[in-house]
């Protein structure tokens, strides 16, 4: 079965620290990736996403992730991170043999310090 | 601006107490979808509709029901809501061909 794993579950980082948020999935076929953001209280909104090409991928708020596709891997990274990026991050993955859904891992909760 | 929208944005019911929950979209796409999400967990896709195709998980529980009378609207019924149920529940739409999803802002239901 298709899974996604996020092994950080809870984060904690003061401002100007580096982020990277792992995540990893299982399935043999081809993806579509992606990385969600929900900002306590608000909807989820798309931090960026990969459907092919370049494996570096940039995202809003100076967001990237990397496919690495030999580790099943999409991890985010973000240089230097701000207090507005307190948040739960989610990544999705979709596969492309059109059954349209996501599967979601599991979050990771983020908080910056100020 | 093109958006999805659900309402009401707060929901309380009774136990037992059929509910429905809105969701209505201005982007005219052909796939919804409803998810429940729970404190601290990943949102849980119950059903989803590719035009008038309902497409139920095998774990969603025969309680949630679904309609879909046109492309703009997309309900979600509880029949009988148990405290277990009591969630966010959000709606979503893509295409078909981007895969990429739009979300609501959610109902986050309460049972009593």
């Amino acid at each position: 079965a298709q899974s996604v794993s996020q092994h950080n579950h809870h984060v904690i980082l003061s401002e100007a620290a580096s982020l990277e948020l792992g995540c990893n999935y299982s399935y043999g076929g081809t993806v579509n990736l992606f990385w969600y953001v929900q900002y306590p209280g608000q909807h989820l909104q798309l931090l960026l996403k990969y459907f092919s090409g370049d494996p570096l991928v940039k995202g809003i708020k100076g967001f990237e992730a990397e496919f690495i596709k030999s580790k099943f891997s999409f991890n985010l990274r973000k240089p230097s991170v701000q207090w507005s990026d307190t948040a739960e991050y989610f990544c999705a993955v979709s596969t492309t043999s059109g059954t349209y859904k996501y599967i979601f891992g599991t979050g990771t909760r983020l908080k910056v310090l100020a | 601006d093109a958006m999805v929208i659900q309402n009401p944005r707060y929901q309380v019911t009774q136990f037992g107490k059929p509910v429905t929950l809105s969701c209505s979209q201005t982007l005219n796409h052909n796939v919804m979808y409803w998810y429940q999400q729970k404190s601290s967990q990943a949102p849980k896709l119950l059903f989803h509709y590719y035009d008038k195709d309902f497409n139920n998980e095998a774990d969603t529980p025969d309680n949630f029901q679904s309609r879909r009378p046109n492309t703009s609207f997309c309900f979600l019924d509880i029949r009988s809501p148990g405290l277990g149920d009591a969630a966010m529940y959000l709606c979503a739409t893509s295409t078909h061909t981007s895969g990429r999803q739009y979300f609501g802002p959610g109902t986050r239901l309460t049972v009593l």
